[in-house]
């Protein structure tokens, strides 16, 4: 089976505090993800996506960073909030050949 | 770059109305075309695909057509419910050997009023 576990599910958090959002994948090895954001009333964003353990390629500069600790576990990081971090974080893998995504059930992030 | 355009929404309909989304895309080589669907508070999924051109996707009654004479890959179908109700983003993903990364539509939001 294909399964993606996001934790948590929804997040409220001080302007200023640390984050740590985590995504795990069943089902595969060495599958290519992804992290995503969506603020409210916008479309997808690309994070950030990794190849590999320990290979993480970033799209656009920013507060956040990322980490692939494990095969299956990808982490999504900031050392310091902003409300600008605020959004619907969504962590996806790419299904072979054909690079489409699947997608986890999201993480509700709202910064204070 | 590659990109896709997609209609603006919200589109608005009548429950058993004819849907069409538009989606129109720029891209260099032969990319996989991909219909998504987003409902309230959950994540993506895939709503069909179509690899090649003339390819037809389909999917719970949802259909659309790879046309690559006029890059377009329309969302269509024929009677829409209220639990159609959802966000739609069009996409597009492999369109140069090796690419990792799928380029989204900003998509668009459906409603269908009983």
């Amino acid at each position: 089976s294909q399964t993606i576990h996001q934790w948590p599910a929804t997040l409220v958090q001080p302007v200023g505090s640390p984050l740590s959002l985590e995504c795990t994948v069943e089902g595969t090895s060495n599958p290519n993800l992804y992290w995503y954001r969506q603020a409210a009333g916008r479309g997808l964003q690309l994070l950030f996506y990794s190849v590999g353990i320990g290979q993480i390629s970033s799209e656009v500069p920013q507060n956040l960073s990322a980490s692939r600790p494990q095969d299956r576990q990808f982490i999504l990081s900031s050392k310091k909030l902003l409300l600008s971090d605020s959004g619907f974080y969504l962590c996806a893998r790419g299904l072979a050949v054909f690079n489409e995504q699947f997608f986890g059930p999201g993480t509700r992030l709202t910064v204070l | 770059g590659d990109s896709v355009t997609q209609m603006e929404g919200p589109v608005t309909l009548s429950e058993e109305a004819f849907l069409t989304i538009n989606c129109t895309y720029t891209a260099t080589g032969y990319p996989s075309l991909f219909w998504y669907v987003q409902y309230p508070g959950e994540g993506l999924q895939l709503l069909l695909k179509a690899t090649k051109a003339d390819d037809k996707g389909s999917n719970k009654g949802f259909e659309a057509t790879y046309r690559k004479e006029t890059t377009s890959f329309h969302l269509e179908k024929g009677s829409v419910q209220v639990s159609d109700s959802a966000v739609y983003f069009c996409a597009l993903s492999g369109s140069s050997g090796g690419s990792y990364i799928p380029t989204f539509g900003r998509g668009t939001s459906l409603i269908v009023h009983p």
